[in-house]
């Protein structure tokens, strides 16, 4: 299947800081990608969708001036979680599709945790 | 608003056992129904599902699609302690892509 990488897979930063999250199709080319929010024990929740070349689509409730997503290439979106506080923990994980047709493709999650 | 619910929420079972993992939606515009398994990070991939009535298979598990009833089904048959994790369904919308997914069936199989 298609690979999703996602980076770093583990991050500990301190409140009030900027944390940026990678996710990157290695075989295929996503004009979309989609970011998660897990809490423990939890379902995933999305947060929004990353579209190569414009504004990403955000889910009511999604601050998006927290959490700014930027999709540059059709390889590579990003999510950067601004001025960190503790409630900003939790495991994010991005998804690219390969096209219309097929499954979502899940990057290996990010733990975040802000001190 | 689309709604996926699964159940049950919680499942242990012994080494052996067949298990069955139910998931019903609500969706305004059905593309696909789609099951995954995710232990420790990131879901993998189990099933797509679009038709109804048309078994998907691989290995122990199975799964089956009901677009008149809004429902699936996961079945594993001769459950392996491997098998344990959560099994999460999710619905795509035909226009947004987007999967909506649901809260999971923590499954834990004991030796």
């Amino acid at each position: 299947g298609a690979v999703v990488s996602q980076h770093p897979s583990r991050v500990i930063c301190k409140s009030g800081t900027s944390v940026k999250i990678e996710c990157r199709s290695l075989d295929f080319q996503a004009t979309t990608m989609f970011w998660y929010r897990q809490f423990p024990k939890k379902s995933l929740m999305l947060m929004a969708t990353s579209n190569e070349g414009s504004k990403a689509t955000y889910e009511q409730g999604v601050e998006k001036d927290k959490f700014l997503i930027n999709h540059a290439s059709l390889t590579l979106s990003t999510l950067t979680v601004t001025s960190a506080h503790p409630e900003d923990s939790s495991f994010y994980i991005c998804s690219a599709k390969m096209n219309l047709n097929t499954e979502a493709f899940f990057g290996q999650g990010t733990r975040l945790t802000v001190v | 608003e689309d709604k996926v619910v699964q159940s049950p929420l919680s499942l242990v079972v012994h080494e052996g056992d067949t298990v069955t993992l139910n998931c019903s939606y609500e969706v305004t515009n059905f593309r696909s129904l789609l099951w995954y398994k995710q232990e420790k990070k990131a879901p993998t991939f189990l099933f797509m599902l679009t038709s109804s009535g048309i078994e998907k298979k691989s290995g122990r598990l199975s799964s089956i699609l009901d677009k008149k009833e809004l429902f699936s089904i996961l079945n594993i048959t001769a459950t392996q302690t491997g098998d344990s994790a959560v099994y999460l369904c999710a619905v795509e919308d035909q226009g947004a892509q987007k999967l909506v997914f649901g809260q999971g069936t923590r499954l834990t199989i004991n030796p």
